[in-house]
This record gives structure tokens, sequence and C-alpha cells, in this order.
């Protein structure tokens, strides 16, 4: 079991918003604002997507954004298209175990 | 531009032991924490083990609860290892190693897959 869980999957139709959830505790997502979230593709190595909860690294869409409410941090994705379906993994920063992952949101476009 | 490229990764038998490897380029390596992480078939991503920056010869380890007292992560000037001892069925993923800026990932090697069974 990850220490942050995630939804196993979601899924929307083209154009719409989703929003995948990733709840932790209040050791790391609630007590730091170093939440990371990964974009992988089957066969390939994560792509970093958002950093410390909603800023996003240069080339990255603006139809992904981030954010947080206590311990669950939540990723957003806008205006759904075909190239994002893909797996989305959120990470945070812990006191106890450095670096921590939730199981990964399969993401399904309709 | 940053490259990360791993290798050493293979089939070995469970207890056996298997070392990979991380050519890092494009970024003054010495400078930048490094991780080490894994990611199981059909699973999620697992960090693994850090190293810090590289000053002076010297640097500082850590690792997760599952590999603690079986890893080892070392570095030199220009790459970074995984020693991986007293290897477990449930050791078989592909191995990622990346870079480390402030809690977060944005280089990631292609990963190379390590597979322990009998």
């Amino acid at each position: 079991q990850s220490p942050l869980t995630q939804p196993s999957s979601v899924s929307g139709s083209l154009g719409q918003s989703i929003t995948i959830s990733c709840t932790g505790t209040s050791g790391d997502i609630g007590a730091y604002n170093y939440v990371t979230w990964y974009q992988q593709y089957p066969g390939k190595a994560p792509k970093l997507i958002i950093y410390d909860v909603n800023n996003r690294p240069s080339g990255v869409s603006f139809r992904f954004s981030g954010s947080k409410s206590g311990n669950t941090a939540s990723l957003t994705i806008s205006g759904l298209r075909a190239e994002d379906e893909a797996d989305y993994h959120c990470s945070a920063h812990s006191s106890t175990r450095s670096v921590i992952f939730g199981g990964g949101t399969r993401v399904t476009v309709l | 531009e940053v490259q990360l490229v791993e290798s050493g990764g293979g089939l070995v038998q469970p207890g056996g032991s298997l070392r990979l490897s991380c050519a890092a380029s494009g970024f003054s390596f010495s400078d930048f924490y490094m991780d080490w992480f894994r990611q199981a078939p059909g699973k999620g991503l697992e960090w693994v083990g850090r190293a810090t920056n590289y000053k002076g010869d010297t640097y500082t380890t850590s690792y997760a609860a599952s590999v603690r007292g079986r890893f080892t992560v070392s570095r030199d000037d220009s790459k970074l290892y995984l020693q991986m001892n007293s290897l477990e069925v449930e050791d078989t993923a592909v191995y990622y190693c990346a870079q480390n800026y402030y809690y977060r990932s944005e280089y990631w090697g292609q990963g190379t897959l390590v597979t322990v069974s009998s």
C-alpha cells in the first residue's frame, strides 16, 4: 500500500476537466508545500508537470494545475486532450521518509 | 542538455547482487543531490535512496526502509551508483536515477530493468 492515496483511475471526455486527488497526512502533504506531480506514459520515464503544489516547469501546458487543502493535494487537467491519457503520480516530502508517492492514477480520455 | 543514462540491470537470482550505474552529463553533477527510484511492474513509483551533493569528496546518503542495509548509494565526480545486495523477488523493478533539485526531479534517466528470479 502506497503512503499517499490516489484513485486508481479517472476518466473524462475530450475538452472536459478532471481532478485527481492525492491524500496524505499532517506529516507530509499537510506539513510542507513540496507536492509534486509526474506524468508517465507506458514504458517511459516520469515527466515533472507540477512542483511545489502549484508551479509548472517551463514547457508544461497551462492546462495542468495543482492545489492543496489540508492533507490533500489535487491535480486538475482542463480541456482534456487525447495526449493526456497517461498515468499520473503524486509525490510529497515527508518528515520521516524523505520522498513518498501515491500508487498512481490512470487517466482515460473518452 | 541534461542526460542521465542508467546501466547494469539484468536477471539475478534471489540473494544475489547487482550494481547499477547512472552516467550524468549536461550539468554540474557534483552540485546536485541525486536520487534512485524504482517502479515494480504495474505499480507506482518508490523512492529508493539519495546521495547529497559532492563537495570535497564527501557526501551523505539516505535510504528507504525497504532497502536500508541491503542497498548502497555512492557517487564519484560523474556517476551515481546503486549497489544492491541480498536481492529479493520484491526488488524486481525498473530502476531510475534522477536529479534532485529542491524537492523535485525534473530530469530522469530512461530506466534499467532488474529482475530477481530463480
